[in-house]
């Protein structure tokens, strides 16, 4: 089976700016996570999606968002983006409860 | 609020030699108890899962780690590094708020000197 992708691998944008992130999860998996990954701040939960509706939100602005698709891919996007966004930002697929495969992440640079 | 603590940021051990990185969980205990592995540039690897099914979990490339729960604590040990190993490491806790949250720890950057 192929795992999670994510696209872009690399994306530099300016402050301001707009950005939107793809995942594919692993065929079968209903349930998409992304999580923030900052070596200030560690690994934050952002969102999950399960049957293309919001289960869950982390603590961020509502300058991220997200959405889910009915082929279970997933989608999220960070509007204005600021100085501190920059960041590498995965994804996370699962099958079962608890268990969770994470795609190579999206580095975003914020100039 | 479930958390997940790892003591050491930094573990440096030479090759050939035990592995100990220290995982603490707060007393709510998770459902589940997990260690991932991130190398550089990629994503996490899942090394394994307790489920309380058993305490003492064996997970891939030789890593375990034992569940206590009178420590609250979730260690992952290797007996014998290999260079290989040299990575972060992260200890979470979930899945939480009836959603598959994960709650990380800090992660532990293992150094294999040879």
């Amino acid at each position: 089976k192929a795992g999670v992708t994510q696209t872009p691998r690399y994306l530099i944008k300016t402050r301001g700016q707009q950005v939107t992130l793809s995942c594919s999860p692993i065929s079968g998996h209903r349930s998409v996570s992304w999580y923030q990954q900052t070596p200030g701040q560690g690994l934050q939960f952002l969102f999950e999606y399960f049957s293309e509706t919001q289960r869950n939100k982390g603590n961020f602005p509502g300058r991220f968002s997200g959405r889910q698709f009915s082929n279970s891919r997933s989608e999220m996007n960070v509007s204005t983006l600021e100085l501190g966004d920059s960041a590498l930002y995965l994804c996370a697929s699962s099958p079962t409860p608890g268990e969770q495969f994470f795609g190579p992440g999206t580095r975003l640079t914020v100039l | 609020a479930q958390s997940v603590t790892q003591l050491g940021s930094h573990v440096s051990v030479s090759e050939g030699a035990l592995v100990l990185l220290r995982c603490n969980y707060s007393s709510s205990v998770p459902p589940y108890l997990f260690w991932y592995v991130q190398y550089p540039n990629q994503g996490l690897q899942l090394l394994l899962k307790y489920t309380s099914a058993a305490t003492l979990v064996k997970g891939i490339n030789g890593f375990e780690a034992e569940f206590k729960k009178s420590e609250t604590s979730f260690h992952l040990t290797k007996p014998s590094a290999h260079m290989s190993d040299a990575a972060e490491y992260f200890c979470a806790g979930g899945p939480q708020g009836g959603s598959e949250k994960l709650v990380f720890g800090k992660g532990t950057k293992l150094t294999v000197n040879p």
